[in-house]
């Protein structure tokens, strides 16, 4: 029981480049979600799927999409990466009340 | 103004002491409330979990939530060192949590 994974754990990126951050979860939750977590703004939400087959926006959504893949994988694509994107991503999943689950975390830098 | 809001410190204390974190917030309808651990460089973990009103406590840790005040507090005793972390205020609002900035918190030997 591996809980949440993603990968990369590090990336580096040129302005303009595009990459896809991957993540998936082994406890059969229902909901997922994409964090970017920025020095003194907590963790801000950029998409999240409550069930598969939808996603919705979150608070930041712009300059990312998203794919709910399956039940176990949600991945975040940025198509044209800025330097404002650098940035620690982390996935999440969601089963019930008390029980969410945070993966390890992608250290993103866009130069 | 933020949903949530929380002071960012960082919270300097020596060892042994009580500590006090807290929240307030705007929005009277959350109704679950969440305190997360996160230690540098990793994933935050889930702490404790409170339902509406009231205290509850987890070994050396108390929740404590004031809906009349919007207020949520975490309080810490005999800390250790190794609660040095940031803590996180987290508020549940239909699928989302709405998240406090984090607290750094630092135990001193």
């Amino acid at each position: 029981n591996a809980g949440v994974t993603q990968t990369p754990k590090f990336q580096v990126l040129k302005t303009g480049q595009s990459m896809t951050l991957q993540c998936a979860q082994d406890m059969n939750h229902n909901s997922m979600y994409w964090y970017r977590q920025d020095p003194g703004m907590g963790l801000r939400l950029i998409y999240y799927s409550a069930s598969e087959g939808t996603t919705d926006k979150g608070e930041v959504p712009n300059g990312y999409n998203v794919s709910r893949l399956n039940k176990r994988e949600f991945s975040l694509r940025l198509e044209s990466a800025a330097p404002s994107q650098t940035s620690v991503y982390f996935c999440a999943s969601w089963g019930g009340a008390d029980t969410q689950y945070f993966g390890p975390g992608t250290r993103l830098t866009v130069l | 103004q933020k949903e949530v809001e929380q002071d960012p410190g960082p919270l300097s204390v020596p060892e042994g002491a009580i500590v006090s974190l807290n929240c307030t917030y705007s929005n009277s309808a959350f109704q679950y409330f969440m305190w997360y651990r996160q230690y540098s460089r990793k994933g935050p973990e889930l702490l404790m979990y409170t339902y509406s009103s009231g205290n509850k406590e987890d070994g050396r840790f108390t929740a404590q939530v004031d809906k009349s005040s919007k207020y949520i507090s975490l309080f810490i005793r005999d800390s250790q060192p190794s609660d040095s972390a940031t803590y996180l205020c987290a508020m549940r609002s239909n699928y989302q949590l709405i998240w406090g900035a984090g607290t750094k918190l630092i135990i001193k030997p």
